[in-house]
């Protein structure tokens, strides 16, 4: 079948570095794509995998280890306005984008 | 940028009535989706379209169905609203060709029925 897993909630200090682990079983992987998710508003999108490696780009960077199913999104610099859920979401084929239940991180001061 | 909007935020209705919830992108995206959002459950995909009046169910599609007669608009339509169908339900869009395409999502309507 088709699976996505990440942590439901994580808590982090003020200028500390988290990390945001996904794990995906998908058929046709077409990619591995990160969205921030504030409460009450529509999902932004992050960062996007397609080959194995480190994506950076400024405090957020996204790994993908396509042999292993797995991602992760790392948070440098940690600020209060990283609040927020943050969504992994894999695309297999064309269009079928699988959506994981979101990591809900708590960034405290 | 990318705008899509979604035609309302938050919408009351009442069991078994038709209810139609609107989306307009402004970008010539290709790809049109719906979702619902339901806490611990994720994003579920309810229909999406990759072409005027094409169409394709997506994980959850009973009790609704969607038109796409414009390139830019797409409808979700619940057909006799149940108490169920309560949620969020977010529309996307994205390109068709090109690599890294992402979704851009409206701001959701936030849908009770009651």
């Amino acid at each position: 079948g088709q699976n996505i897993d990440q942590p439901t909630e994580m808590t982090a200090t003020e200028g500390a570095i988290v990390q945001i682990n996904c794990t995906y079983q998908t058929s046709g992987f077409n990619g591995l794509f990160w969205y921030q998710q504030h409460a009450g508003e529509a999902p932004t999108f992050l960062s996007y995998n397609v080959l194995d490696g480190l994506e950076e780009k400024g405090r957020f960077s996204s790994f993908l280890s396509r042999s292993k199913g797995y991602s992760y999104l790392l948070l440098k610099e940690l600020q209060m306005k990283d609040s927020a859920s943050y969504l992994c979401a894999a695309l297999s084929g064309t269009y079928k984008y699988i959506f994981g239940t979101g990591t809900r991180l708590k960034v405290l001061a | 940028d990318v705008k899509v909007t979604q035609s309302s935020r938050y919408l009351v209705k009442r069991t078994g009535e038709k209810v139609f919830l609107e989306c307009v992108q402004d970008m010539d995206h290709e790809n049109m989706f719906w979702y619902r959002q339901d806490p611990g459950l994720g994003l579920r995909l309810i229909y999406f379209s990759y072409d005027v009046k094409m169409k394709e169910k997506g994980d959850i599609p009973e009790g609704y169905s969607v038109s796409r007669e414009k390139k830019e608009r797409f409808s979700l339509i619940l057909e006799s609203a149940s108490t169920n169908q309560t949620s969020m339900y977010l529309c996307a869009s994205s390109l068709a060709r090109g690599p890294r395409q992402p979704q851009h999502f409206g701001d959701g309507t936030r849908l009770s029925i009651l």
